[in-house]
């Protein structure tokens, strides 16, 4: 069972560059999300999606995007790199309000 | 909107000791419950969650949470950890109205030590 899957897992880039956060779920989950983890900070909500063609902001959106074309994937887009974007990146799916979070592995991703 | 706090950032315990991780909350809604573990270089895995009725709620590895809406708690324990528990501990909470999010408090370090 493939779950959430994220890719890449490491990333460096440079300041200024541009890339995708690639995420994609086999479960038909409706929501999913896109959290940034930062040490002792815990998870913070960058974007969320409540189905195809549905995006919201979450509590940190600057300096960055989302698309839902599909029901499965929801990439996460930064189109300038800083140095504060450097972070570990997670995918989550859940299938209803109530229903368990599944998480990607993760994304390390380091802006110099 | 919802907040989590978790009071120790950090929690060393010997092993086969008893454990309590804490987690407080503050929202204006009913709320779902939920810890999850992060073991290193992992993505988050479900403990347990809380939705509703029995107010103590059982998960995987042992652990066990109690729902305290009085005291708008959420505590994670176990009665005796093992050196595999040693990871970071997430408690979050959600709103049960569509389009609700989770929102994650800080996270707790469990070190369980020989």
């Amino acid at each position: 069972n493939a779950g959430v899957t994220q890719t890449p897992k490491f990333r460096i880039l440079k300041i200024g560059q541009s890339m995708t956060l690639q995420c994609a779920q086999d479960m038909n989950h409706n929501y999913m999300y896109w959290y940034r983890q930062d040490p002792g900070m815990g998870l913070k909500l960058i974007y969320y999606s409540v189905g195809a063609g549905i995006t919201d902001k979450g509590e940190v959106p600057n300096g960055y995007n989302v698309s839902r074309s599909t029901t499965e994937d929801f990439p996460l887009r930064l189109e300038l790199a800083a140095p504060s974007q450097t972070s570990v990146y997670f995918c989550a799916s859940s299938p209803n309000a109530g229903g368990k979070a599944f998480f990607g592995q993760g994304t390390r991703l380091t802006v110099v | 909107a919802q907040s989590v706090t978790q009071l120790d950032s950090q929690v060393p315990v010997f092993e086969e000791a008893p454990v309590e991780l804490r987690c407080n909350y503050s929202s204006s809604v009913s709320v779902y419950l939920f810890w999850y573990v992060q073991y290193p270089n992992q993505g988050l895995q479900l403990l347990l969650k809380y939705l509703s009725g029995s107010t103590l709620v059982k998960g995987i590895n042992g652990f066990e949470a109690e729902f305290n809406k009085s005291q708008t708690s959420f505590h994670l324990r176990k009665p005796s950890v093992h050196i595999s528990d040693t990871a970071e501990y997430f408690c979050a909470v959600r709103g049960d109205n569509y389009g609700q999010n989770f929102v994650f408090g800080p996270g707790t370090r469990l070190s369980v030590l020989p």
